[in-house]
């Protein structure tokens, strides 16, 4: 019962360097998103997926990016990282309408 | 964009004491839902609305699809302390388009 799985948990990174955050869903959803949670913002949709192949952007999709070769899998990629992405991240795999999230990772840039 | 409005933005609460949030919205939504999340934790569904009306319980917790499809409340009765978080509301707009807008939280606190 993995449900939605996000690695790293944490992580530093330098301004300017590259990551990929992970993410893996087994509930053969569709639909998958990335969100960043910022104090007082709410949860903001980055990138969103309706299937393998198919990816779209959100509200806040500067300085990332994402694509889609499998069902379970959507990473996000940071290529040039800034410390206006500090923050937690967020990945969702969504049926019909709930959507499911996975334990976040915490993004600090210096 | 849609927005979502949640209030308050915070509470501060005794023990045992009964809580009560809404959100509404610019625009008419097809489902609500409520999430929780805990310190350090990603958020998790609390509760599922689907029709207009609709009142909804999950344990101590209730929740409303306002008839007028623009908002939804939560209430919570006899708090206890694993009541502290964060809970957000969330709408979904058009069948076939899967995308949530989400409120920007309450943050519950209980006083002991």
């Amino acid at each position: 019962n993995a449900g939605v799985t996000q690695t790293p948990k944490f992580q530093v990174l330098k301004t300017g360097q590259s990551m990929t955050l992970q993410c893996a869903q087994d509930m053969n959803h569709e639909y998958m998103s990335w969100y960043r949670q910022d104090p007082g913002m709410g949860l903001r949709l980055i990138h969103y997926s309706v299937g393998a192949g198919i990816t779209d952007q959100g509200e806040v999709p500067n300085g990332y990016n994402v694509s889609r070769s499998t069902t379970e899998d959507f990473p996000l990629r940071l290529l040039s990282a800034a410390p206006s992405q500090t923050s937690v991240y967020f990945c969702a795999s969504q049926g019909s309408t709930e959507a499911f999230f996975g334990q976040g990772t915490r993004l600090t840039v210096v | 964009g849609q927005q979502l409005n949640q209030s308050p933005q915070s509470m501060f609460i005794q023990e045992g004491e009964d809580v009560s949030m809404n959100c509404t919205s610019s625009s008419i939504f097809n489902t609500w839902l409520w999430y929780k999340q805990d310190p350090g934790e990603g958020p998790v569904l609390l509760i599922a609305l689907y029709k207009a009306g609709e009142l909804t319980s999950n344990g101590r917790l209730t929740a409303q699809f306002g008839t007028t499809r623009k908002d939804s409340f939560l209430n919570i009765s006899a708090s206890i302390p694993s009541d502290v978080g964060i809970y957000f509301c969330a709408g979904h707009f058009n069948f076939g388009n899967e995308k949530l807008t989400f409120g920007t939280g309450t943050r519950l606190t209980i006083i002991p």
